[in-house]
């Protein structure tokens, strides 16, 4: 089936710093979510994207739909404590039963 | 607006016993989905429901039945569970095919 490759699987990162992530794929999607998950709770979705090339922000998270369609990037700017979680993306290709995940990127976030 | 919720948060079981997992919401969705989250696998779709009265079979079915008879409901069911099914279950709705999901809390389900 398909997979979605999210890089990196974890990180350490100074309070204040400014984060990256990015998920790919070898297949097209046609949308993209981003998800964080905090322990013992459900995905909170952050953003949706729809269009190749799309760039969303939500506060001071931007997210970006590749131009291949095939990868999406994640950006926490200024980062806090309450940024610490899982962040997973989803991407999904053209039906209901066809939303892929990431295995999610782990972040931590050092006072 | 509570969103979607879940009943029950934890449960262990006994190899061959049944349970029923109750996922409810709030938001008028047609869609429904049952995920199981286990470690370094991320989200994997088991069942979904596009719709009252009906379901579908997702990524990984086998050793669960669902059934949608109300549109707000959706109800994940292991008639023998299995040591092999130890994990959480998440439940999802959404508006409708590429729009996003909206998860519950989750069910942490252990089999001994």
């Amino acid at each position: 089936g398909q997979q979605l490759n999210q890089s990196p699987q974890s990180m350490f990162i100074q309070e204040g710093e400014d984060v990256s992530m990015n998920c790919t794929s070898s297949s097209i999607f046609n949308t993209w979510l981003w998800y964080k998950q905090d322990p013992g709770e459900g995905p909170v979705l952050l953003i949706a994207l729809y269009k190749a090339g799309e760039l969303t922000s939500n506060g001071r998270l931007t997210a970006q739909f590749g131009i291949t369609r095939k990868d999406s990037f994640l950006n926490i700017s200024a980062s806090i404590p309450s940024d610490v979680g899982i962040y997973f993306c989803a991407g999904i290709s053209g039906g209901y039963q066809k939303v892929t995940f990431g295995t999610g990127t782990k972040l931590q976030v050092i006072p | 607006n509570a969103g979607v919720t879940q009943t029950p948060k934890f449960r262990v079981l006994k190899t061959g016993q049944s349970m029923t997992l109750l996922c409810a919401q709030d938001m008028n969705h047609e869609y429904m989905y049952w995920y199981r989250q286990d470690p370094g696998m991320g989200l994997r779709l088991i069942h979904y429901s596009v719709g009252e009265g009906t379901t579908a079979k997702g990524e990984v079915p086998d050793g669960y039945n669902v059934s949608r008879l109300k549109k707000q409901n959706f109800l994940l069911g292991l008639e023998s569970a299995a040591p092999s099914q130890t994990s959480v279950y998440f439940c999802a709705s959404g508006a409708g095919v590429s729009y996003e999901q909206y998860f519950g809390p989750g069910t942490r389900l252990t089999v001994t």
